[in-house]
């Protein structure tokens, strides 16, 4: 089935030590975006990927970055991961910016930090 | 600028009970409404959406949500709750860069 795939589920890293999590999708969506969740929070969107144009929300920490090197995977990278950093990263992935499509999310990935 | 509003952070709800959950949105122009749900340790599922036309709209799992543009609500409605469905639910609204602005979220849980 074509869907949004994450990987690891799970990851653990050590304080400040650099991360990277991976999202492929095999619907062939130009959009692909980055929410960070907290527990018992509503996800809150890091950048998203229009193509190659790349958007950050104003909010989001430098410490955050993101590649997408084709149109099937998009990583989400944490330079120096904080405590405050442990969370669920969902990625989703839409046809178009400026349409009324859904965004289809992938499982996520848990980040702990030790 | 547009947000979302679930006033009901828990609802416990028996098994085979009916379920309501509710969604406020404050947008300016005609929304795209969504909700989604989300099992533990899971993402996002998409139940239904809202985009024109006819205000009662059906979904997966036996949900639907109304669309109230008066009372700018939309929300969620099953007639049977089972037990599976004890999740966490967000309503969402789509704005212009088609980015979602989710509902603090409702937890749902069902007692046999």
């Amino acid at each position: 089935d074509a869907m949004v795939i994450q990987n690891p589920r799970y990851q653990v890293t050590q304080f400040g030590k650099p991360v990277t999590l991976s999202c492929s999708q095999t619907l062939n969506h130009n959009v692909m975006y980055w929410y960070q969740q907290k527990s018992s929070q509503a996800p809150k969107l890091l950048f998203h990927y229009y193509d190659k144009d790349f958007n950050n929300e104003a909010d989001t920490p430098d410490n955050f970055q993101s590649r997408r090197p084709n149109t099937s995977f998009c990583f989400l990278d944490i330079r120096s991961p904080g405590l405050g950093d442990a969370a669920m990263y969902l990625c989703a992935t839409s046809n178009r910016v400026d349409s009324n499509q859904p965004q289809h999310f992938g499982d996520g990935t848990r980040l702990s930090i030790l | 600028a547009q947000s979302v509003t679930q006033p009901d952070i828990h609802i416990t709800v028996s098994e085979g009970a009916s379920l309501e959950l509710r969604c406020n949105y404050s947008y300016g122009a005609t929304p795209y409404l969504f909700w989604y749900v989300q099992s533990p340790g899971q993402g996002l599922q998409l139940l239904l959406k809202y985009f024109s036309g006819d205000t009662l709209v059906q979904g997966i799992k036996g949900f639907e949500a109304e669309f109230k543009r008066s009372q700018s609500s939309f929300n969620l409605r099953k007639p049977s709750v089972h037990w599976s469905d004890a999740a966490e639910y967000f309503c969402a609204v789509k704005a212009a860069g088609n980015k979602l602005t989710f509902g603090g979220g409702t937890r749902v849980l069902v007692k046999p």
